[in-house]
């Protein structure tokens, strides 16, 4: 069975510190997605980054990086000189293969980032 | 170019009645998901459509049901609401190029719905 655990329920930080979150999944399938969703209080789920398990390579996008290592089973993302706007609840997710096709998605339970001034 | 829509974006039932949901994809997507979130909770899948056919179906009883249109949007349908169906209903829309899904699936913002 695949699971994601993130066990930070909630963090707190003051504008401008780095913050990482963490994810954890589990799966038994060689090939599989990774995902980071954010969540703004409208509800919409915004799309942050995807990596499939072949590629270990971590990205950097401006303030967020992502760190992949397989040998844990990890996926953490980090944000750099955090701002108010970074304030949501992060979603780690898993996909894997379904028929050669990327399959559901198996979410986390979120971990809520509130950034203060 | 228009993202994933949701409508309506409130809806408030009571228990035993049935509720239709609806999605349009993003442009040029064929695939839609829909997925339940509750309150505190990370999205649960619910099931995914393709070709106007149930393509994958999650843990969720028959009392949900859905349909995808040539057009490729879809409704979601749930029969003899419960308190528990309570929740934010989630549409994604992917790409599925001869049947494999490579794409990333981009959510809408959501149906919330109440049962009283």
């Amino acid at each position: 069975a695949q699971k994601v655990t993130q066990a930070q329920t909630e963090i707190s930080v003051v504008e401008k510190e780095d913050v990482t979150l963490d994810c954890v999944y589990e799966t038994r399938d060689t090939t599989y997605y990774l995902f980071w969703y954010k969540q703004p209080p409208s509800g919409e789920l915004v799309f942050l980054i995807r990596r499939n398990s072949f590629d270990e390579q971590n990205e950097i996008s401006g303030r967020y990086s992502w760190n992949f290592q397989k040998s844990t089973s990890s996926f953490n993302f980090t944000i750099t000189a955090s701002q108010v706007v970074d304030s949501a609840v992060y979603f780690c997710a898993l996909s894997v293969d379904y028929g050669g096709s990327q399959g559901n998605l198996i979410f986390g339970k979120g971990t809520k980032l509130s950034v203060k001034p | 170019d228009a993202g994933v829509t949701q409508s309506p974006t409130h809806l408030i039932k009571t228990r035993g009645q049935q509720v239709t949901l609806r999605c349009s994809p993003k442009s040029g997507h064929d695939t839609v998901s829909w997925y339940q979130q509750a309150l505190g909770q990370g999205p649960q899948f619910i099931f995914q459509y393709y070709e106007e056919e149930e393509r994958q179906r999650g843990n969720f009883p028959d009392r949900f049901s859905g349909h995808q249109f040539p057009n490729y949007s879809s409704e979601l349908n749930v029969n003899a609401l419960l308190l528990g169906d309570s929740a934010l209903y989630l549409c994604a829309s992917s790409l599925a190029e001869q049947g494999i899904i490579q794409e990333t699936q981009y959510f809408g913002p959501g149906t919330r719905l109440l049962v009283l």
